[in-house]
């Protein structure tokens, strides 16, 4: 079975300060991977995703990911945060056989403070 | 071209009623899901669909049915609500062939059901 971590709750960094938000996964074979954001009373957003190629994935808003296959690792990153990007961040994984439906992570929610 | 539309957004339930949540698409999106969303736990699917006509479970499937008799619309029913179906329920939608863009989830607002 695939699952999804995410370590933290919460992460707060002022505005300007670079971000992380950490993720790691277990599936078998290679995975597929998913970054989706949800602001208040809304549904989830797709921000970026790692199918194959490089490790360092761009999306949307300016955020980034690192695939990491040693480490089982998808952090999401942005240089320099903003206000507006305090939401709820979810992690996902789909394997690449089988079911097409995504295991979510439980969330993180980032808190950036002005 | 609306994405993923779902009614009614919001609504109260007295335990052992029943209703029924609309899902629609306009993307002609071949696989669609139910998931629910809980404080906590992410998301869970509860039911999916991979084309008009099938339905298949995902890992949280008691107390729902579905059905896709349209290409374009996934309805999850509950018979009997409880109040532990209380929670957020997401509709998605996503293509199937397997090119770059397929396997993005596209998700609908969202249905605040509440079971008293």
């Amino acid at each position: 079975a695939q699952s999804v971590a995410q370590p933290e709750d919460q992460v707060n960094v002022a505005e300007g300060n670079p971000l992380t938000v950490k993720c790691t996964y277990s599936v078998s074979g290679n995975p597929y991977l998913f970054w989706y954001v949800q602001y208040p009373n809304r549904g989830l957003q797709f921000l970026l995703k790692y199918i194959t190629g490089d490790n360092l994935v761009k999306g949307s808003y300016g955020f980034e990911a690192e695939f990491n296959k040693s480490q089982t690792s998808f952090h999401l990153k942005k240089p320099s945060a903003l206000v507006s990007d305090s939401a709820l961040y979810f992690c996902a994984v789909r394997a690449l056989a089988g079911r097409r439906a995504l295991t979510f992570g439980s969330g993180t929610r980032l808190q950036v403070q002005p | 071209n609306a994405g993923v539309t779902q009614t009614p957004k919001f609504r109260v339930l007295k335990t052992g009623q029943s209703m029924t949540l609309l899902c629609a698409q306009d993307m002609n999106h071949e696989y669609m899901y139910w998931y629910r969303q809980d404080p906590g736990m992410g998301l869970r699917l509860i039911h999916y669909s991979v084309g008009e006509g099938t339905t298949a479970k995902g890992e949280v499937p008691d107390g729902y049915n579905v059905s896709r008799l349209k290409k374009q619309n996934f309805l999850l029913g509950l018979e009997s609500a409880a109040p532990s179906q209380t929670s957020v329920y997401f509709c998605a939608s996503s293509y199937a062939s397997g090119t770059a863009t397929s396997y993005e989830q596209y998700f609908g607002p969202g249905t605040r059901l509440t079971v008293t």
